[in-house]
């Protein structure tokens, strides 16, 4: 079945580096992407969206590129902190369907001082 | 606000016995959602709600129920607990007005099924 996976399921970076996580969905009917992040022991906590009519977004450290034609989706954190390290999962909907989301496997990100 | 409030926060429970996970938001939220989190693994959808009265079956509805007769409360029911119901839980709500679709998480509940 269609489903939304990640490339890397680990990524470790200095503080301070920019970080790249990526994300690759096979739902070509998807419209909508939402990053969340996931500390131990707590619950996924939303980051970032972007729609299918846009290719780039940004937030305060973060940006998101969506590549509609490759079906790539990247969360970019700039100059990485410590408080960054966590589960990312990227998840997709149809906004025009059911509107569940579907999440991937996530990527940890550890940040080392 | 309080969010989304889930009880309890950790369980063991034998093979063949029942529970209820409480779920409650206080965000006035239409959309409820129930997931389970095997480990090293993304988020199942159980069940979800579009409203009170109403449910629907998510991606592994199998082994659990769901009852939604007010728009805070979402109980997810484990009728004849089994090892592989053992996983950690999240409730979440959102509100469904053609934006957002973001959805906001309880804390989770841990469950051990031995």
């Amino acid at each position: 079945g269609e489903s939304v996976g990640l490339h890397l399921p680990t990524l470790s970076v200095q503080e301070g580096d920019n970080s790249i996580i990526n994300c690759a969905y096979s739902n070509s009917a998807s419209d909508y992407f939402i990053w969340y992040k996931q500390e131990s022991g707590k619950g996924p906590q939303f980051i970032i969206d972007i729609r299918s009519n846009m290719d780039k977004r940004q937030g305060q450290r973060v940006t998101v590129l969506l590549n509609k034609t490759v079906k790539h989706l990247s969360l970019q954190i700039a100059a990485t902190q410590p408080g960054d390290s966590a589960v990312y999962f990227c998840a997709e909907t149809n906004q025009g369907g059911s509107e569940k989301l579907v999440f991937g496997k996530g990527t940890k990100l550890t940040v080392n001082p | 606000n309080a969010g989304v409030t889930q009880t309890p926060k950790f369980r063991i429970l034998k093979i063949g016995q029942s529970m209820t996970l409480q779920c409650t938001q206080d965000m006035n939220h239409n959309y409820m959602y129930w997931y389970r989190q095997d480990p090293g693994m993304g988020l199942k959808l159980i069940y979800y709600s579009v409203g009170a009265g109403i449910t629907d079956k998510g991606e592994v509805p199998n082994g659990y129920n769901v009852s939604r007769s007010t728009t805070e409360d979402f109980p997810l029911r484990l009728e004849l607990a089994a090892p592989s119901q053992t996983s950690v839980y999240f409730c979440a709500s959102s509100y469904s007005s053609g934006g957002s679709y973001e959805q906001y998480f309880g804390p989770g509940t841990r469950l051990t099924v031995t």
